[in-house]
């Protein structure tokens, strides 16, 4: 199975900050990479796909970059309603697995 | 609007058997490959299964291999998961989710169902 590591864990921030979480891949995997946000008691929502490709409806606050193994997802100016748990996502090889997840909170 | 309504979950004693279901509507539930995706309370999200559209392949993580088995039924628009020999690290809210494009792109979730193992 491909390994994701994703970091931070966890980090706190103030609204409009620059915030990047990378995600780390055990293998080289191209683009197949997406990124998720979940609130607490929520389904997670599909941010980014394909590394780089924003996903309908998500603000371009949010952008996804990499490719190979390395990949990250910024918010360019944190908003209130952005502090939620990230995931990256490999779908390069079955089966596809998330990374441990960034936690985004309120400094 | 594509919706995904999930059913079936709840308290389990460990070595039970459990029947998940989802009910899709709004697209071609025959088209797109579904999938189940897991996450234990507290943790991180965990792909469980998935089956092609018109059910001829399935996949499933190696823990629950051998105990799950992901099926559908496509005029119902309805996916299952059956599960047995359950444990506590079944322990989970468990989502059907699927995607316009590819298999594992989720772009569309259920509500999530919270499955329960415990005596």
């Amino acid at each position: 199975d491909i390994q994701m590591t994703q970091y931070p864990s966890s980090l706190s921030a103030f609204a409009g900050d620059r915030v990047t979480i990378t995600c780390r891949t055990s293998q080289s995997i191209t683009n197949y990479v997406n990124w998720y946000q979940q609130k607490p008691g929520k389904a997670p929502k599909l941010l980014v796909y394909a590394a780089s490709n924003l996903q309908s409806g998500v603000p371009s606050r949010f952008s996804g970059s990499g490719s190979g193994t390395d990949f990250t997802l910024t918010i360019s100016s944190l908003q209130p309603e952005d502090f939620a748990t990230y995931y990256c996502q490999q779908t390069y090889s079955t089966p596809p697995t998330f990374g441990q997840g960034t936690k985004v909170e309120v400094k | 609007e594509v919706q995904l309504l999930e059913s079936g979950g709840g308290l389990v004693q460990p070595g039970g058997s459990l029947r998940l279901s989802c009910v899709a509507s709004g697209f071609t539930f025959s088209a797109y490959a579904m999938s189940w995706v897991r996450q234990a309370p507290g943790k991180g999200l965990e792909w469980v299964s998935v089956i092609r559209g018109d059910g001829t392949n399935t996949y499933y993580t190696d823990s629950v291999k051998g105990r799950f088995t992901i099926s559908r039924d496509n005029p119902k628009n309805t996916l299952y998961l059956q599960m047995s020999s359950l444990s506590a690290e079944d322990t989970a809210v468990y989502y059907c989710a699927t995607s316009g494009s590819g298999w594992y792109r989720f772009n569309y979730w259920g509500q999530g169902m919270l499955v329960t193992v415990s005596s």
